[in-house]
């Protein structure tokens, strides 16, 4: 599983608690995503990144914040906003030169809420 | 809005037997369709993709038509074996940061 790293892989919060799902990848990739992936439906992002410092919401951002302090790294929070948390996360990462690349997944997070 | 429709949600084959799965998308600007295959629990994995300057592409067992006229792409897989088994992806995208996923399907070979 080199590449990309996502721990946990297993999570469990109770409601009202934040937690904070970590991504590391040692592609030397520009760009970093973050998609929330249910039952019966296509993958969702929630955020990317293009570059450190900088970030952007996706389609269903509410309730998920995110960071971009180091190229290697775009840890996902999510926070007690979030009404329906439990899913499968995945973080991926592309090369980030222009045009459409190929996407690289992590082995995911799955969050349960109890 | 954007949308990638992808069918069916669920296919049985036998082993030994081909196996289609169809995709239609929205966005006529889409240049890249890629599709991932994943496993129960694991990552999605790129198994083939097509950019819209191609018709068709081939690897092994495992082959992809586009039709950009009609938005359409598909996913052939020719002698399927137990292994191939998993949850099929297809997306398109025009520029990166921008992937659209069908919903998926489950393709299951029966032994």
């Amino acid at each position: 599983d080199g590449g990309i790293t996502q721990s946990p892989k297993y999570l469990f919060r109770k409601e009202g608690q934040n937690v904070t799902l970590s991504c590391e990848q040692n592609l030397n990739h520009d760009a970093m995503y973050w998609y929330r992936q249910d039952p019966g439906q296509g993958l969702r992002l929630i955020y990317y990144s293009q570059i450190v410092n900088d970030f952007q919401k996706g389609d269903i951002a509410e309730g998920y914040s995110v960071s971009r302090e180091k190229k290697e790294s775009f840890p996902l929070t999510v926070t007690s906003a979030q009404k329906n948390p439990t899913a499968f996360y995945l973080c991926a990462s592309t090369p980030g030169s222009s045009g459409a690349n190929v996407l690289t997944f992590g082995a995911g997070s799955r969050l349960t809420v109890l | 809005g954007e949308n990638v429709e992808q069918h069916p949600s669920t296919l049985s084959v036998q082993e030994g037997d081909s196996a289609v799965i169809k995709c239609t998308y929205s966005d006529s600007a889409s240049n890249y369709f890629p599709w991932y295959k994943q496993e129960l629990g694991k990552r999605p994995q790129l198994i083939i993709d097509i950019r819209s300057n191609v018709g068709e592409k081939k690897d092994q067992r495992i082959a992809v038509t586009l039709n950009k006229t009609a938005k359409h792409f598909s996913l052939h897989i020719t002698e399927t074996q137990p292994e191939d088994s998993a949850v099929y992806f297809c997306a398109a995208s025009r520029r990166t940061y921008k992937y659209i996923f069908g919903t998926g399907t489950r393709l299951k070979v029966l032994a």
